[in-house]
């Protein structure tokens, strides 16, 4: 009954790796979006999509890219991960958010050394 | 930017007792208003959610009441559980047609039997 899957529970990069978090919903929702949680700062969004090749900045953009080819599966790339890019990575989709609210994923824990 | 402030951050109460949860946004077109729960190591799921045109919400113990004009929510939940223990994250719409949500930063609680 999983519908929005992350590929990875657990990943560890080095400084200076460009990280890919892939993100795969199967409800046919057009809104996806990615935030990071970090403890005492709640989730803040880094990026979203309201439709294929379409994307708008969040909160926290910078240091992160994102790309949507196909309306299932959104990424989130880190262009060249540094340690302060230490944090979980949720992923959530929506048919709309301010109706039906969000389904997220399970997380990413992203570790950079 | 716009932003969801959330109190307070951690919550301590008896089984029994009553539990409130406060929160107040800035951004005048935020139309929707969801609360969610998340149990250590899952992800946030949605328990109650509230529409500006709506003032009060309730789900057998959970009620959500809205105050649009001092741009207030609040989340109150009865006859607490030890189950209800969780951190729990309000959040706002943003942005064109609330295609986004914008989270407050969370409250701990805690229900000791």
């Amino acid at each position: 009954d999983v519908k929005v899957t992350q590929s990875s529970r657990y990943l560890v990069k080095r400084t200076g790796e460009k990280v890919f978090l892939e993100c795969v919903q199967d409800m046919d929702h057009e809104n996806m979006f990615w935030y990071r949680q970090d403890p005492g700062l709640g989730l803040r969004l880094i990026y979203f999509s309201y439709d294929v090749k379409m994307k708008e900045k969040g909160d926290i953009p910078e240091g992160y890219s994102v790309s949507r080819e196909k309306k299932e599966r959104f990424s989130l790339i880190l262009e060249s991960a540094s340690t302060n890019q230490t944090s979980m990575y949720l992923c959530a989709s929506s048919l709309r958010p301010d109706n039906y609210g969000y389904t997220f994923g399970s997380g990413t824990r992203l570790t950079v050394v | 930017g716009e932003n969801v402030e959330q109190h307070p951050s951690t919550l301590s109460v008896q089984e029994g007792d009553s539990a409130v949860i406060k929160c107040t946004y800035s951004d005048s077109a935020s139309n929707y208003f969801p609360w969610y729960k998340q149990e250590l190591g899952k992800r946030p799921q949605l328990i109650i959610d509230i529409r500006s045109n709506v003032g009060e919400k309730k789900d057998q113990r959970i009620a959500v009441t809205l105050n649009k004009t001092a741009k207030h929510f609040s989340l109150h939940i009865t006859e607490t559980q030890p189950e209800d223990s969780a951190v729990y994250f309000c959040a706002a719409s943003i942005g064109q047609a609330g295609t986004a949500l914008i989270f407050g930063k969370g409250t701990t609680l805690s229900v000791s039997s």
